[in-house]
C-alpha cells in the first residue's frame, strides 16, 4: 500500500503569510493527488485535485504542484479562515491513503 | 446540488456489528463512473479510508479492515450501506461518506457528508 507523509505536522503562521505544506508518496502516483481542508467539527472540504486543479469555488490563493512522489500545497496569503488542518490523499491506487494531516495554527 | 448524510447508531458495544447508511441526493449511483466511499476519523486523529463502491458494483476495501467490512448499494433508494463486524473501542470515530464523481480516470472525493460519531463502549 502507498503511504502518504505530510510535513510539517503542525506549525504557526500569521495572517498574510505565504505557507507551504509538503506531501510525499511512498511510490509514484502520477498526479492523482488531492488536498482537503478540515475545520474543527466539520467534514473535510476538497481544495485541489489532480495535484494542481483548483476545485470550483476555492479561492485562488490556494495552489498545488507536484507529480510522481512529491507534492506541495501553497497558500499565498494566509487568511483567518484558512487556519485549519490540511490533508493530502492519493487516489492512484487502493487503498486511497490520506496523509497524517498538517495543522495550521495562529501565531 | 449533491448532498450526503450518514445515519446509524451512536453507541455500539464491543463485538457488535455496526451498520451505517449513507443517504444521498443530487446524483445517481447508476451513472457510469460514480462512486461513494466511506472514511473515518478517530477523535483528534487523521482520516482513514475504508471502502468505496462504484456504479457497476465494483467494491474496494482497506486491506487492514477488509475481513470486517461490507459495502453495498441500493440504487433505487439512493443509499450506500457499510457494515463493520466485531467492533472494538479503537473503532470509535466519526464516520463519513463521500461522493466520487464520474471521470475518465480515478477521482477524489468532492462532496462529503457531515459525518456521524460512533462510540464503541460496553
Amino acid at each position: 500500500a502507498i503511504r502518504m507523509t505530510q510535513s510539517p505536522s503542525s506549525f504557526s503562521a500569521s495572517t498574510g503569510d505565504r505557507v507551504t505544506i509538503t506531501c510525499r508518496a511512498s511510490q509514484g502516483i502520477s498526479s492523482y493527488l488531492a488536498w482537503y481542508q478540515q475545520k474543527p467539527g466539520k467534514a473535510p472540504k476538497l481544495l485541489i485535485y489532480a495535484a494542481s486543479t483548483l476545485q470550483s469555488g476555492v479561492p485562488s490563493r490556494f495552489s498545488g504542484s507536484g507529480s510522481g512522489t512529491d507534492f506541495t500545497l501553497t497558500i499565498s496569503c494566509l487568511q483567518s479562515e484558512d487556519f485549519a488542518t490540511y490533508y493530502c490523499q492519493q487516489y492512484y491506487s487502493y487503498p486511497r491513503a490520506f496523509g497524517q494531516g498538517t495543522k495550521v495554527e495562529i501565531k | 446540488q449533491i448532498t450526503l448524510k450518514e445515519s446509524g447508531p451512536t453507541l455500539v458495544k464491543p463485538t457488535q456489528t455496526l451498520t451505517l447508511t449513507c443517504t444521498f441526493s443530487g446524483f445517481s449511483l447508476s451513472t457510469s463512473g460514480v462512486g461513494v466511499g466511506w472514511i473515518r476519523q478517530p477523535p483528534g486523529k487523521a482520516l482513514e479510508w475504508l471502502a468505496l463502491i462504484y456504479w457497476n458494483d465494483d467494491k474496494r476495501y482497506s486491506p487492514s479492515l477488509k475481513s470486517r467490512l461490507t459495502i453495498t448499494k441500493d440504487t433505487s433508494k439512493n443509499q450506500v450501506v457499510l457494515t463493520m463486524t466485531n467492533m472494538d473501542p479503537v473503532d470509535t470515530a466519526t464516520y463519513y461518506c463521500a461522493h466520487s464523481p464520474s471521470s475518465t480516470g480515478p477521482s477524489a472525493f468532492d462532496i462529503w457528508g457531515q459525518g456521524t460519531m460512533v462510540t464503541v463502549s460496553s
